[in-house]
């Protein structure tokens, strides 16, 4: 069956600290990948979005990698700080009879410790 | 540029009655989507639109459940009659195409008592 995984315990780290999430998945072949930041009460808000034939892309001090081989997008902040706590969500792009349907990951929290 | 807009942002209602959830995307949106979001959960798409086409709405419990996207604008999502399980927050969101990034609204906290 097709599946997404995010780790489901919060990860802590130190202010300044570079925070690391993983994305998994399984018997999907998604064409594009996307990250969004959840705060609570709020609706997600879009950070980086990285297509099928990239392996790498930044923005400030976020970066995301994406190995269609091993099936797994890594998301990086460097430089981490408190403000950057919330939950991350990976979701998949799969291409299905022309269109594209978006499939989200149940999140990881992230708590930086000043 | 306006955001997303929902309303109501909470409702309360009893098993067995009907609720309606509506959503204004973002002007120039030809994409929009529904996602139910239970608690500790990511977001499950529910129907997603391209104007007032449907794209995709096989996670949609069509038997208590329909949407609607009059003139490729606004939206109303509509549950008949409802149950405790479909206590969860619904997201809209819109996106200029499809895939692309997209634009969340506050969300409607439904709760079924």
């Amino acid at each position: 069956s097709q599946k997404i995984e995010q780790n489901s315990e919060a990860l802590n780290i130190q202010e300044g600290k570079t925070a690391t999430l993983t994305c998994n998945y399984t018997n999907y072949s998604p064409a594009y990948l996307q990250w969004y930041r959840q705060d609570p009460g709020r609706g997600p808000v879009f950070l980086l979005l990285i297509r099928e034939n990239e392996k790498e892309k930044r923005k400030e001090r976020l970066k995301v990698t994406f190995d269609t081989t091993l099936k797994q997008s890594l998301f990086h902040i460097t430089a981490s700080q408190p403000a950057d706590s919330a939950t991350y969500l990976c979701a998949l792009d799969p291409a299905s009879g022309g269109s594209y349907i978006p499939t989200f990951g149940r999140g990881t929290s992230l708590i930086v410790h000043p | 540029e306006a955001g997303v807009a929902q309303s109501p942002r909470y409702k309360i209602i009893e098993k067995r009655q009907s609720v309606a959830f509506w959503c204004n995307p973002i002007s120039g949106h030809a994409t929009l989507y529904w996602y139910q979001q239970i608690l500790g959960q990511g977001p499950k798409l529910l129907i997603q639109f391209q104007n007032n086409g449907v794209v995709d709405d096989s996670q949609l419990p069509k038997d208590r459940f329909s949407a609607e996207r009059l003139k490729g604008v606004d939206s109303t999502l509509k549950i008949q009659p409802a149950k405790l399980e479909d206590s969860a927050v619904y997201l809209c969101a819109s996106s200029l195409d499809s895939p692309d990034e997209q634009y969340f609204g506050p969300g409607t906290r439904l709760t079924v008592t």
